[in-house]
């Protein structure tokens, strides 16, 4: 069985701090993909990575697949209210597999003004 | 185009009843993944459908089940409620045949009395 674990599992920071957010598998993926979940919404993708060691850049967001394709890190830089969500990683198996996704629990990030 | 609908949006049910949860997707999305999501086990693959073809199953009780129309709208069906059963379930829609990019719906909550 694929597991992700996300950590840490709640954050509450002031605006304008920078964090990371960790994701991280025993199993290697495919892909890896983050989502944001708003109360009352379902996720709604962010990024995905493919290639172990990528770097994307989503404004003040920087998303990492590690070398090895097992995990992931998601830095916000300057963090705004606006960013306070539910981020979420899955992993997108391979082979047969490929329409399945594989969530971590994800991390409640609150930002206060 | 319109985004991932489903229907009804809140729902409260007592123990041993059923329920039938509908999700449309996006026109001309052939793939429907269904995810319940909890606080405690976060978001779990319930099953994917791909031309009224269930292709995959993950690991819930027989009380679970599916089905997708030639529309590809998909239903799913809970008997015999439990308490446990509680949860937002979420529909994501898929373009083609793999999992990489999936449009999620606002959910529908269950709250089983």
């Amino acid at each position: 069985t694929q597991l992700l674990e996300q950590s840490p599992q709640f954050l509450s920071i002031q605006e304008g701090e920078n964090l990371t957010v960790y994701c991280n598998s025993s199993s290697v993926f495919s892909s890896l993909q983050w989502y944001r979940q708003e109360p009352g919404e379902g996720p709604v993708l962010l990024v995905t990575v493919v290639t172990g060691g990528e770097v994307k850049k989503l404004k003040r967001l920087t998303f990492q697949f590690g070398d090895a394709r097992k995990d992931s890190s998601l830095h916000i830089t300057a963090a705004q209210p606006g960013d306070t969500g539910l981020y979420l990683c899955a992993g997108v198996g391979s082979g047969g597999s490929n329409y399945k996704l594989t969530f971590g629990k994800g991390t409640l990030l609150t930002v206060n003004p | 185009k319109a985004g991932v609908t489903q229907t009804p949006r809140y729902l409260i049910k007592t123990r041993g009843q059923q329920v039938t949860l509908s999700c449309s997707p996006i026109s001309g999305h052939r793939s429907v993944s269904w995810y319940q999501q909890t606080p405690g086990q976060g978001l779990q693959f319930l099953f994917e459908y791909f031309s009224e073809t269930q292709r995959n199953k993950g690991n819930f009780p027989g009380r679970f089940s599916g089905r997708q129309f030639s529309n590809s709208r998909s239903e799913m069906n809970v008997s015999t409620l439990e308490l446990g059963d509680s949860a937002l379930y979420l529909c994501a829609s898929t373009p083609g045949s793999s999992g990489r990019k999936q449009f999620f719906g606002p959910g529908t909550r269950l709250t089983v009395l």
